[in-house]
């Protein structure tokens, strides 16, 4: 069945480093692709979505390539804030249903 | 913007007894919502998709009788964990997708259950 490999956690960085969180997936047929993060004590929010190979998906600095070649959907922001920090979950949708990755914890120090 | 909200935010209760979780869309309709579990560390796994007007559809390995689903209105699903045993004690999230030109799907905050 579809299935999403995420980055173990958790990540931590200095402010303004750059960040990547890697993303690999499984599935048959063409998915959509997703990164949703999770702030301390909110619900998950859509940050970025791809929805074919090749597309970009990019908010507030962060980015993603939908490479269907390598299966991967890699999350990468090129200076993170303390604000940053969070819960990152890369997910994918054959149709409605969303499969996720187990979650990246992200701290920044500032 | 859209809101999906969850009541309560925690509960804990005893072994044995059911608990009812509510998941509200607050600024439009949802014929369709989602109710997933999440263990510490490890990522959401839907459960069950909520229907409205029908019944809720459960994914391989989820215990209907365990978990009964209800999608009361348009706006208005609930999950009742029935029989409630430690093993129950997670977070549940649940999810409503908002149909228009760019069609979102909106998180709850979380109910985190502790079964004693």
């Amino acid at each position: 069945g579809d299935s999403v490999t995420q980055m173990e956690g958790p990540v931590t960085l200095s402010e303004e480093a750059f960040l990547t969180i890697n993303c690999t997936y499984t599935a048959t047929g063409y998915p959509s692709l997703f990164w949703y993060v999770q702030y301390p004590g909110e619900g998950l929010q859509l940050l970025l979505k791809a929805t074919k190979a090749d597309d970009k998906g990019s908010n507030k600095g962060f980015e993603a390539t939908y490479r269907k070649e390598t299966t991967s959907f890699h999350l990468e922001k090129g200076s993170v804030q303390v604000s940053d920090s969070a819960v990152y979950f890369c997910a994918l949708s054959p149709g409605e249903k969303l499969v996720f990755g187990q979650g990246t914890r992200l701290t920044i120090n500032p | 913007g859209a809101v999906v909200s969850q009541h309560p935010s925690w509960v804990i209760c005893k072994s044995g007894t059911s608990v009812k979780i509510e998941c509200r869309s607050l600024d439009f309709q949802a014929t369709t919502m989602f109710w997933y579990r999440q263990f510490p560390k490890q990522s959401l796994m839907l459960m069950a998709t909520s229907n409205e007007g029908s019944k809720a559809t459960y994914e391989q390995g989820v215990e209907k009788d365990k978990f009964l689903i209800n999608h009361a209105s348009l706006t208005l699903s609930t999950l009742t964990v029935t029989s409630a045993h430690p093993e129950d004690s997670s977070f549940y999230i649940c999810s409503a997708p908002r149909r228009g030109l760019r069609e979102t799907q909106y998180f709850g905050p979380g109910t985190r259950l502790l079964v004693l």
